[in-house]
């Protein structure tokens, strides 16, 4: 079964540190990985995404970390603000496929 | 611009009532998804529509059913809510294949 396992399901994080949350999947035909990012009372918003042909894309203070061998990528927030506090879910979705597989998210709250 | 919209925003409603949501997006998009978010934050694909023609349909009650007028309109209609119905319903979009979903604001249904 599809799957994407991520970790911590919660992580508090002091302002200017650097957050970091782990997402592993099996499915070796997953070929988008993207991350969102979920404030309360709002959707999901997409944060920053990565195809298997690299190993790291940045945007801003946000990288992705990508490990094909290990079938596991990460999201690290630098200089974390409390403006980043909000739940972050990875995804995964196979080549030719429309469906997102996410994981079960992180709830991250950044203190000054 | 809302780029994905859907109404109500809150909906409470009585145990065996029929109640139904309302989805647009003016991305251009051929693809929209319906979402169920449950208590503990989980994002579970419930639908998806490509084109008006339904492509997922993942293992959901019979009382849930979801209907594409046309490319920019997805509706969820629900017979007979439940307690178990309780969560917020996320309406997604994106174009065919392409992992880059936009969701909308979500509707927060409550079953008293």
């Amino acid at each position: 079964q599809q799957q994407v396992k991520q970790s911590p399901q919660s992580l508090i994080v002091q302002k200017g540190g650097i957050s970091i949350i782990n997402c592993a999947y099996e499915n070796t035909a997953f070929d988008y990985f993207p991350w969102y990012q979920q404030f309360p009372g709002k959707g999901p918003a997409l944060l920053i995404a990565i195809r298997p042909d690299v190993s790291e894309k940045k945007e801003g203070r946000f990288t992705i970390s990508f490990n094909k061998s290990a079938k596991q990528f990460s999201l690290h927030i630098m200089d974390s603000q409390p403006g980043d506090s909000a739940t972050y879910f990875c995804a995964a979705k196979g080549a030719g496929s429309y469906q997102l597989t996410f994981g079960k998210g992180t709830k991250l709250s950044v203190i000054p | 611009d809302t780029a994905v919209s859907q109404t109500p925003k809150y909906l409470v409603t009585q145990m065996g009532n029929d109640k139904s949501i309302k989805c647009e997006q003016n991305l251009g998009h051929d693809t929209m998804y319906w979402y169920k978010q449950d208590s503990k934050k989980f994002l579970k694909i419930m639908f998806s529509y490509n084109n008006k023609e339904l492509i997922i349909n993942e293992t959901v009650p019979n009382r849930f059913s979801p209907k594409s007028p046309d490319k920019a309109h997805l509706n969820l209609h629900i017979n007979s809510l439940e307690l178990g119905d309780s969560a917020v319903y996320f309406c997604a979009s994106s174009f065919t294949g392409n992992g880059e979903q936009y969701f909308g604001p979500g509707t927060r249904l409550t079953v008293t």
